[in-house]
């Protein structure tokens, strides 16, 4: 069965550096989606992208978050200049796109990021 | 904006019915998910309804949708070993790409 796929399932980095994410969606999906988890709190939605632009995001997604569809098969997300507060486990999700934003999202397995 | 509750914990003895609850506050939610969270594991999707539906039945589970109390349910049968997880809820609203989860229920399944 087709599967979201998500490197690296672990990074460590310091504060201030800049951080890619990287995903794999499921090949035939067309939406694709970044949701973070902080430790003990509640899955947040980041942005969701279709046809190469951003189609929605939250408050959280500022100007030091960045995605991109690089290729015809990786989504990444960038964080520009990692925060403590950004350490969470960010979870990559798509969608098949044809039926509008109610659709089900697949979710890979997440990466967990941990700013020191 | 959407909020989804669910209770944290839920401890029930194999071969026993669990029934997980969750509430949601935007009564537009067209989607209702229960998604289900192993140990080092992504979030699996196990099963969702639309809002014009009560219920909807999959082989050990059960969902259970009161749109005038926004109030969702998951009931597993026969709860094995194997189902111990962590089990997320969650929202979609009309027109919108973001699922709005609760923070998610802790099942532990005792043999």
């Amino acid at each position: 069965e087709p599967e979201v796929t998500q490197t690296p399932s672990h990074q460590v980095t310091q504060m201030g550096q800049e951080v890619i994410l990287r995903c794999v969606p499921i090949s035939n999906h067309l939406y694709f989606y970044w949701y973070r988890q902080i430790l003990g709190q509640k899955v947040e939605f980041l942005v969701s992208f279709y046809n190469n632009e951003i189609s929605e995001k939250s408050e959280i997604f500022d100007d030091q978050f960045s995605v991109e569809r690089p290729d015809g098969s990786n989504f990444t997300l960038k964080i520009r200049s990692t925060k403590l507060e950004d350490s969470a486990m960010y979870f990559c999700a798509s969608s098949r796109g044809l039926a509008g934003p109610q659709e089900t999202q697949y979710f890979g397995p997440g990466t967990r990021l941990l700013v020191l | 904006g959407e909020d989804v509750e669910q209770s944290l914990f839920l401890s029930v003895r194999e071969g026993d019915s669990s029934v997980i609850n969750c509430t949601y506050t935007d009564s537009s939610s067209t989607y209702l998910y229960w998604y289900k969270q192993e140990p080092g594991a992504g979030l699996q999707l196990l099963t969702y309804i639309f809002s014009n539906m009560d219920m909807k039945q999959d082989q050990r589970l059960t969902v259970l949708l009161n749109k005038k109390d926004k109030h969702l349910s998951l009931r597993i049968a026969d709860t094995q070993t194997g189902d111990s997880a962590i089990y997320f809820c969650a929202a979609s609203g009309a027109g919108s790409y973001q699922l709005t989860f609760g923070k998610g229920t802790k099942l532990s399944v005792i043999p």
